[in-house]
């Protein structure tokens, strides 16, 4: 298997632009999770997704900030319009359903390091 | 809410020497499970070893070992004859059994090796 893929693994954009980042999950895996990595706050989860539908939420900063998963395969995370302090690296994550193997272990993709000028 | 904390920023280790990295964490839950991840420069998050909180034995993988005390929520990676590949951000993790798998990381230890 591929692992989980993310594009692009790298993305430069000026303030006030719209970007979006992409994930494609392990094929089999039902959890998708987007994650936040910075200096200041460390790793965060944004949200989370279960066979297609949100379960939390909680951690998306603002409404600035948007995600969907139209389908088993693919999501994507949408922030409009972006500013600096969104600069991060974002991570996607995939894991089995439960009562599947080890179905709390999740598997990271490569990153997308977002820089906003 | 469940929190985990790394006290040591950095560590380092001469190579093929053991080292310990800490880990604590805060949890209500009685089911949950804790996992060490490895962040090398290339920043791939690398899955090292897990813990499922009702199993009393520690988890083992070649090197890599835990030490996992429930009563005292402490859970620490023991690296032994520790390689220059080593080298990395160590993240320590738990996530809940049922109801929620988002994973709360600590905030990370920075492993050198000393060659």
């Amino acid at each position: 298997d591929a692992g989980v893929i993310q594009s692009p693994r790298h993305e430069v954009t000026e303030m006030g632009q719209e970007v979006t980042l992409r994930c494609k999950p392990i094929s089999g895996h039902d959890y998708l999770f987007w994650y936040r990595q910075t200096m200041m706050r460390g790793l965060e989860l944004l949200i989370y997704f279960n066979n297609n539908v949100p379960i939390d939420d909680s951690g998306m900063p603002e409404d600035r900030f948007s995600a969907k998963m139209p389908n088993a395969s693919f999501s994507t995370l949408k922030i409009q319009p972006s500013e600096p302090r969104d600069s991060a690296v974002y991570f996607c994550a995939s894991s089995l359903p439960r009562g599947q193997g080890l179905h709390n272990e999740q598997f990271f993709g490569p990153g997308t390091r977002l820089t906003v000028l | 809410a469940q929190t985990v904390t790394q006290s040591q920023p950095e560590m380092s280790v001469q190579e093929a020497e053991t080292v310990t990295l800490s880990c604590t964490y805060d949890t209500s839950e009685s089911d949950y499970y804790l996992f060490w991840y490895k962040q090398p420069p290339s920043r791939q998050m690398i899955l090292v070893i897990r813990q499922e909180a009702y199993k009393q034995q520690n988890a083992t993988e070649n090197r890599f070992s835990v030490n996992f005390q429930k009563a005292a929520k402490s859970f620490s990676l023991k690296i032994s004859d520790s390689q220059l590949g080593d080298a990395a951000m160590y993240f320590c993790a738990y996530s809940r059994d049922f109801g929620n798998e988002k994973l709360t990381f600590g905030t990370g230890t920075r492993l050198t090796i000393i060659p």
